[in-house]
């Protein structure tokens, strides 16, 4: 079946360096895509999105990346802050406003 | 926060009974959802509702019920809970007008624990 999944469970960076997480996914249709942010004992919040007509997003300190040739979206933090220590899950959506999320990555910031 | 309120926060309850959780928004948003979040499995749609009364299956719908009788209340039913229902539910909501906008707002979760 369709599914959409993260290249890599954890991610440790250094303080200040540009993070990357990677996330792939399957169902060549989604035409939509979101990164959420969750925090320890929080709901997921919602970073940045990207719709398939795009390649590239830019936040404020985030990029997404969406490369449809091989199924590959990307979230990059620029200088990294201590803040943003938590799990980032990638999620595509299946129309009728549904969204199939990826396992998550966690990130861990060292000073 | 969107005005998003889960209760219980936490329940510990035996196999067998029955447990509802409440899922409450002030902002009148068409669009509801309860997902469970269990380590390893992300979070997974359990049921949705797109208006009053109008209710859908998500992936992990077995075992759970909803209702949707008012605008703001959306409530999950696990009719006799089991230790495979033990996890984090959380019910979101979403702002979007137009299909496949998709941008959801998570409550705070309730932990959900039976023994």
């Amino acid at each position: 079946g369709e599914s959409v999944g993260l290249h890599l469970p954890t991610l440790s960076v250094q303080e200040g360096d540009n993070s990357i997480i990677n996330c792939a996914y399957s169902n060549s249709a989604s035409d939509y895509f979101i990164w959420y942010k969750q925090e320890s004992g929080k709901g997921p919040q919602f970073i940045i999105d990207i719709r398939s007509n795009m390649d590239k997003r830019q936040g404020q300190r985030v990029t997404v990346l969406l490369n449809k040739t091989v199924k590959h979206l990307s979230l990059q933090i620029a200088a990294t802050q201590p803040g943003d220590s938590a799990v980032y899950f990638c999620a595509e959506n299946e129309g009728a406003q549904k969204l199939v999320f990826g396992q998550g990555t966690r990130l861990t910031i060292n000073p | 926060d969107a005005g998003i309120t889960q209760s219980p926060r936490h329940k510990v309850t035996e196999t067998g009974t029955p447990v509802t959780l409440r899922c409450h928004q002030t902002e009148n948003h068409r669009y509801m959802y309860w997902y469970r979040q269990d380590p390893g499995h992300g979070l997974r749609l359990i049921h949705y509702s797109y208006g009053v009364k109008d209710t859908d299956k998500g992936e992990v719908s077995d075992g759970y019920s909803v209702s949707r009788s008012k605008t703001e209340d959306f409530l999950l039913t696990l009719e006799s809970a089991t230790s495979s229902q033990t996890s984090v539910y959380f019910c979101a909501i979403s702002i979007g007008q137009a299909p496949n906008t998709g941008e959801l707002f998570f409550g705070e979760g309730s932990r959900l624990t039976v023994l």
